[in-house]
């Protein structure tokens, strides 16, 4: 265990639906990230969270959309996705975003297929 | 842009030898650097941080040394095992933004 814990591990979804994607970590972190690791590609990072505030946004379209309500949960907000976003989705805290020496903790993943 | 590469992309070994698993990176600006290993469709577990001041970080079997000035890491594994079979992923601590850059993992299979 990694103080990490993501639900579901794993989700089928239409299209058309909307789901979400949790994470609880028990670390007294205050940065959280949502990255996204697809077949053969490396892990690409989402979003970050530092003290509940959004930090960053790689980019990412706005049918993902994170909430942070805490510095103990992460949500990933999911509607109209499409087959190729299809893949893992993993979420990782850390002490602090921004302060260099800190290690990141991930846990297990959300196994997310698109239909 | 910093980018992090690993070599080789697969490997595969019989049970009981050394191994050395290599990642470089292009921007020597890092904080640290961080070893994870991945098993199919789990997540990242954590194997050694080196910080940046650092040369090399131990636990147990595992050796991970840093050169910072060549932009290069190795993660030696000694007397392998069936279990020590994962996907092994490197990643470095941005100065910028202090985001975590990761490369495209090296895939591990040790034989019995």
């Amino acid at each position: 265990e990694t103080g990490v814990t993501q639900t579901p591990r794993h989700l089928v979804m239409g299209m058309t639906n909307k789901k979400s994607l949790k994470c609880e970590q028990h670390l007294g972190h205050n940065a959280m990230y949502w990255y996204k690791q697809s077949a053969k590609k490396p892990l690409e990072l989402m979003f970050v969270y530092n003290f509940k505030e959004q930090t960053e946004n790689n980019s990412v379209p706005s049918r993902f959309s994170p909430e942070c309500p805490n510095s103990s949960h992460l949500f990933l907000h999911l509607h109209t996705l499409q087959p190729e976003d299809s893949a893992l989705y993993l979420c990782a805290s850390s002490r602090q975003y921004g302060q260099g020496h800190t290690e990141a903790f991930f846990g297990q993943g959300t196994r997310l297929t698109v239909v | 842009k910093q980018e992090v590469t690993q070599i080789p992309a697969a490997l595969s070994v019989p049970e009981g030898e050394n191994l050395v698993l290599n990642c470089s990176f292009t921007d020597s600006a890092i904080y640290n650097l961080q070893w994870f290993r991945q098993d199919p469709g789990k997540g990242l577990t954590s194997l050694l941080l080196i910080q940046s001041s650092q040369r090399e970080q131990t636990s147990g079997r595992l050796n991970a040394s840093l050169d910072k000035s060549s932009g290069r890491s190795t993660l030696y594994i000694a007397a392998s095992q069936p279990g020590d079979s994962a996907t092994y992923l490197c990643a470095v601590r941005q100065h910028q933004g202090g985001k975590l850059i990761f490369g495209q993992g090296t895939e591990l299979s040790v034989k019995p």
